[in-house]
């Protein structure tokens, strides 16, 4: 099983700073590798598949970057509504896995 | 547009069953991988189970094989999960999630979440 470890577990930033936030891999995921946001009580949304591509209607402030087993989700500059939990999922192999997800919390 | 609607969870007593459903529609059914994931109160996200488009092949996490199975009726575009033997740690909020396409397992359409609680 490919073990997805993020960091940091919460990042406290203020609006329109940057958000870098990581997911390591135990072993290569090439770039199979999606990143989701979840806010309270609502589904998670998927924001970047494929380590870099910008899921449909997703803002261009949100970039994923990275291959084989670090990959980073940067938020260009925080917007009210981005305060939330990000989550980090593989599809290399099964089991999927997601991470253990990073919160984004305002400062 | 795209709608998955779960349906059947409620509370059940350790080593009790329940069987969820998710109606979908929207979208061609039968050719997109389809999946549960499982959230506990407060916790992260954890897949439970995957079936594949047009094969019908199965995955599951080791934490649900030989307790959980994952189907679907093409006639009725449901997915199903049938839950047996079930403990306190399977409690959770089961989703119900379609691949972004048929055979790529990234999530992009998402149900609203049917509450399990295994509780006595």
């Amino acid at each position: 099983e490919i073990v997805l470890t993020q960091s940091p577990a919460t990042l406290s930033l203020s609006p329109g700073e940057r958000a870098t936030l990581s997911c390591r891999a135990s072993q290569s995921v090439t770039t199979k590798l999606a990143w989701y946001q979840q806010k309270p009580g609502q589904a998670p949304r998927l924001l970047i598949y494929d380590a870099s591509t910008r899921a449909t209607g997703i803002p261009a402030r949100f970039s994923g970057t990275g291959s084989g087993t670090d990959f980073t989700l940067t938020i260009s500059s925080l917007e009210p509504e981005d305060f939330a939990v990000y989550y980090c999922q593989h599809r290399a192999n099964w089991p999927l896995t997601f991470g253990g997800g990073t919160k984004v919390e305002i400062k | 547009e795209v709608q998955l609607l779960e349906s059947g969870g409620g509370l059940v007593q350790p080593g009790g069953s329940l069987r969820l459903s998710c109606a979908a529609s929207g979208f061609t059914f039968g050719t997109y991988t389809m999946n549960w994931v499982r959230q506990a109160p407060g916790k992260g996200l954890e897949w439970v189970s995957s079936i594949i488009g047009d094969v019908d092949a199965t995955w599951y996490a080791d934490s649900v094989k030989g307790r959980f199975t994952i189907s679907r009726d093409y006639s009725k575009n449901t997915l199903y999960l049938q839950l047996d033997s079930l403990r306190a740690e399977d409690t959770a909020i089961y989703y119900c999630v379609k691949t972004i396409v048929p055979q790529q397992a990234y999530f992009d359409s998402w149900g609203q979440g049917t509450l399990v609680t295994v509780s006595s």
